[in-house]
């Protein structure tokens, strides 16, 4: 059974960058079939889509965000990585890594809460 | 971008009761290669990450009780909870994955009346 969990630091300084590295467990991260994702969700609010990235190392980021944000692959890890830069408090938000497929997004990790601070 | 709305925001539905949330889509998405609406469904319970219910607009994922359902065309869409448990309280959530950037609805939040 697949699983995904997140890890970085909890509190960023404004201005700084955000990075997040979700570790997949438990299932094949070089598998054709996915996309791995980061998915964000503010407190009390939705859910936003930041963007993917496939195996092969090519991403796919919501314009909304792409000046800011970079989705990288360590395969000789089985990691995926976000890194958000020039955050302010409106990024504050807990950060979910996911497994998205022809289905959806089938497999979600934890969710861990970054806050955007000084 | 397509724009996801649901409704209603929120809904008070008795135990056994049943429960309707409605999602429509700025555009349709269905695929015409492959004639599936690209449309899911999400629970999520506080505290917790949001959960895959239904893909395909209708198909139920492996474990899900068959008390969800889900239906619609290219562009309307309904998960239908068919008879109200205490565990369905939740925030439910539409997500379409026909086109990046995907979109979530805002969330329909259901809970006991």
């Amino acid at each position: 059974q697949v699983q995904l969990q997140e890890s970085g630091p909890g509190l960023v300084k404004p201005s700084e960058t955000l990075s997040l590295t979700c570790t997949v467990s438990g299932g094949s991260f070089s598998s054709g079939s996915y996309y791995w994702s980061w998915i964000r969700q503010p407190p009390g609010k939705g859910l936003e889509w930041i963007g993917y990235i496939y195996f092969s190392g090519s991403a796919n980021y919501n314009p909304s965000l792409r000046s800011r944000v970079t989705i990288s692959v360590d395969t000789s890890k089985n990691q995926f990585s976000l890194r958000l830069s020039s955050v302010t408090a409106a990024d504050t938000a807990v950060f979910y890594c996911t497994r998205a497929g022809l289905r959806g997004m089938d497999v979600w990790g934890q969710g861990t809460t970054v806050t955007v601070s000084s | 971008d397509i724009v996801m709305t649901q409704s209603p925001d929120s809904l008070a539905v008795s135990l056994g009761e049943r429960a309707t949330i409605n999602c429509k889509s700025s555009q349709s998405v269905l695929y015409s290669s492959n004639n599936k609406k690209h449309l899911a469904w999400y629970q999520q319970k506080p505290g917790q990450p949001p959960k895959l219910l239904i893909s395909w607009a209708s198909t139920r994922e492996s474990g899900v009780p068959d008390r969800f359902s889900g239906s619609g065309s290219g562009t309307d869409f309904t998960l239908t909870i068919s008879s109200l448990q205490a565990e369905d309280v939740a925030v439910y959530y539409c997500q379409q994955y026909y086109r990046t950037p995907w979109t979530f609805g805002q969330g329909t939040k259901v809970e006991i009346k």
